[in-house]
């Protein structure tokens, strides 16, 4: 079967940088998302990776290995209004995408 | 420029009724898709559509029917509603459904069936 895992929660100081894991296994690789998601609201898109490395886009960072299938994104400089949840999503060879069940980040000052 | 516009917001049903949500979009995309979300669980696929006249199955299809006869809009509904279809309910369009596209939301529906 098809998976994405992710931790269920993470804490972490305002300021500070936290790395969000995310393992997967699907049927093919068309691409990785990260979208950020707030208590009560609609998903949002962060960042896209389909070659291996980094992507950087301000505080945000996504990194990708096929090989391992493997991604994190790194959060750096943390502000209260990070609190969200992070979810990852794959998409795999018939270009559905599989979505893990987020990663809920709570940000402590 | 509105996005994805989904209603209701919240409903509240009784075991047996039907119901439809209601999505519009307003960006011309080709693409568009109904997710559940459930705690704990990833976002479920239960319908999707890539363009007016077409549409296909997805993850958790049963108890659900959709259609797609304009661009813009793309309702689903809810044929005799049951609990375990107490979700919160997204709609979510983009410009194709390949590549690097990305899923503009809808602001979700949160439905409770009795």
């Amino acid at each position: 079967g098809q998976n994405i895992d992710q931790p269920t929660e993470m804490t972490a100081t305002e300021g500070a940088i936290v790395q969000i894991n995310c393992t997967y296994q699907t049927s093919g690789f068309n691409g990785l998302f990260w979208y950020q998601q707030h208590a009560g609201e609609a998903p949002t898109f962060l960042s896209y990776n389909v070659l291996d490395g980094l992507e950087e886009k301000g505080r945000f960072s996504s990194f990708l290995s096929r090989s391992k299938g493997y991604s994190y994104l790194l959060l750096k400089e943390l502000q209260m209004k990070d609190s969200a949840s992070y979810l990852c999503a794959v998409r795999d060879s018939n270009y559905q995408l599989i979505w893990g069940a987020g990663t809920k980040l709570i940000i402590k000052p | 420029n509105a996005g994805v516009t989904q209603t209701p917001k919240f409903q509240v049903l009784k075991t047996g009724q039907s119901m439809t949500l209601q999505c519009a979009q307003d960006m011309n995309h080709e693409y568009m898709s109904w997710y559940r979300q459930d705690p704990g669980m990833g976002l479920r696929l239960i319908h999707y559509s890539v363009g007016a006249g077409i549409t296909d199955q997805g993850e958790v299809p049963n108890g659900y029917n959709v259609s797609r006869s304009t661009t813009e809009d793309f309702p689903l509904r809810l044929l005799s509603a049951a609990p375990s279809q107490t979700s919160v309910y997204f709609c979510a369009s983009s410009k194709s459904g390949d590549g690097a596209n990305v899923l503009t939301f809808g602001a979700g529906s949160r439905l409770t069936v009795l």
